[in-house]
């Protein structure tokens, strides 16, 4: 079966840096995502990862390791309004994507 | 309109009725989808459509089904509502099909059937 794994909360302080993990098991890899989504909103489109290797985008950056089968998010100079959750989603071999639970982010002063 | 828009915002529903969930979007995208989140779980597809005028199914489609008559509106219904289907409904589009393409999500209906 497909499976996307992730660690259900985490809690970080305010200024520091936190590393959130994903695992995936898919039939096939077509790229892998993250979202961020605030509670009772909708989810908004963080990074992409389709090779090996970190993309870094501000604060934010996204490492993939295929052969692993492992991403992680990482999140620096956190701020209050990063608390929210964060979805991994990884694209399968019909070009759908498959999605973790997410990992709630508690930010705390 | 700018981006994609969900209505109705919320909705109780008695079980056995009919509803019909509404999607729209502006910015031209070939790609629509219908997602439903639930506590614990990750975003289910529903169905999905990679252009106007096609249709497919996607991880959890029973007792919901959807039309894409033209590139804007891609609404989901729910024939005979039961409890089980009480969940957060999102729709997103993306450029394309292809799971290269970011999709971008409305704002979701929390639809509870009692």
């Amino acid at each position: 079966g497909q499976n996307i794994d992730q660690p259900t909360e985490m809690t970080a302080t305010e200024g520091a840096i936190v590393q959130i993990n994903c695992t995936y098991q898919t039939s096939g890899f077509n790229g892998l995502f993250w979202y961020q989504q605030h509670a009772g909103e909708a989810p908004t489109f963080l990074s992409y990862n389709v090779l090996d290797g970190l993309e870094e985008k501000g604060r934010f950056s996204s490492f993939l390791s295929r052969s692993k089968g492992y991403s992680y998010l990482l999140l620096k100079e956190l701020q209050m309004k990063d608390s929210a959750s964060y979805l991994c989603a990884v694209g399968d071999s019909n070009y759908q994507l498959i999605w973790g639970a997410g990992t709630k982010l508690i930010i705390k002063p | 309109i700018a981006g994609i828009t969900q209505a109705p915002t919320s909705q109780i529903l008695a079980a056995g009725r009919r509803m019909t969930l509404r999607c729209t979007q502006d910015m031209r995208h070939n790609a629509m989808y219908w997602y439903r989140q639930d506590l614990g779980l990750g975003l289910r597809l529903i169905h999905y459509s990679n252009t106007a005028g096609t249709t497919g199914k996607g991880e959890v489609p029973d007792g919901y089904s959807v039309s894409r008559a033209n590139t804007d509106d891609f609404p989901l219904t729910l024939a005979s509502a039961v409890p089980s289907q009480t969940s957060v409904y999102f729709c997103a589009s993306s450029e394309g099909q292809g799971t290269h393409n970011e999709q971008f999500f409305g704002p979701g209906t929390r639809l509870t059937v009692l």
